[in-house]
């Protein structure tokens, strides 16, 4: 069984550009969340993808998107990049039953994403 | 809107235990966590436990619950300077499929020789 794996490790971008970041989900989980963690502070939600569609969403722009995949993987696209963006980008997988939230969220390591 | 509050840190030594308190503010959370955090790395669920209970036990870590206060404890005995790492306390917003987590700021553990 493998775990959440997330890529690139590192990225550095310039303030206007665009981003993705990647998300394998461990194994048999089919529901992944994204949260930023800023510097010195928890974990924000971003948002969460079930069955490929985003099913909950925290305060974050609309220049925050995501895709989830037929194997249950996902993406993090942010556009129009800002100094404040610098963050770790942390995903999360869990496995969703239908009658509501039940069980653990398996973090991935974390993506650095540093905007000059 | 939902909060969650830590302590910011916390310093034991070798072989004592450690307490580690938050407190959150969401009364229908069903499920409530402890992740550990090391420098540089990604979040490890510790523990949970389900807001029916009072007590959960699992080798060297015993939570409580106080759900009439919304107090949540993480305690860690004959601590090790490899527990030292932030500890972060989160709480469940939201029903059905969705269960996004609110986390604290941290408690960052320092363990001394």
């Amino acid at each position: 069984e493998t775990g959440v794996t997330q890529s690139p490790t590192h990225l550095i971008k310039t303030r206007g550009q665009q981003v993705t970041l990647r998300c394998s989900s461990q194994s048999g989980h089919n529901t992944v969340s994204w949260y930023q963690q800023a510097l010195g502070q928890g974990p924000q939600f971003i948002f969460q993808y079930y069955r490929e569609e985003e099913n909950g969403r925290g305060n974050f722009p609309p220049r925050f998107s995501g895709l989830q995949f037929p194997n249950y993987s996902s993406e993090l696209n942010v556009n129009a990049l800002e100094l404040d963006d610098s963050a770790l980008y942390l995903c999360a997988s869990s496995l969703a039953a239908l009658a509501g939230f039940k069980g653990e969220q398996f973090f991935g390591p974390g993506t650095r994403l540093t905007v000059l | 809107g939902e909060d969650v509050e830590q302590s910011l840190f916390l310093s034991v030594r070798e072989g004592d235990s450690s307490v580690i308190n938050c407190t959150y503010t969401d009364s229908s959370s069903t499920y409530l966590y402890w992740y550990k955090q090391e420098p540089g790395a990604g979040l490890q669920l510790l523990t949970y436990i389900f807001s029916n209970m009072d007590m959960k036990q699992d080798q060297r870590l015993t939570v409580l619950l106080n759900k009439k206060d919304k107090h949540l404890s993480l305690r860690i005995a004959d601590t090790q300077t490899g527990d030292s790492a932030i500890y972060f306390c989160a709480e469940v917003e939201g029903e059905g499929s969705q269960g996004n987590l609110i986390f604290g700021k941290g408690t960052k553990l320092s363990v001394k020789p």
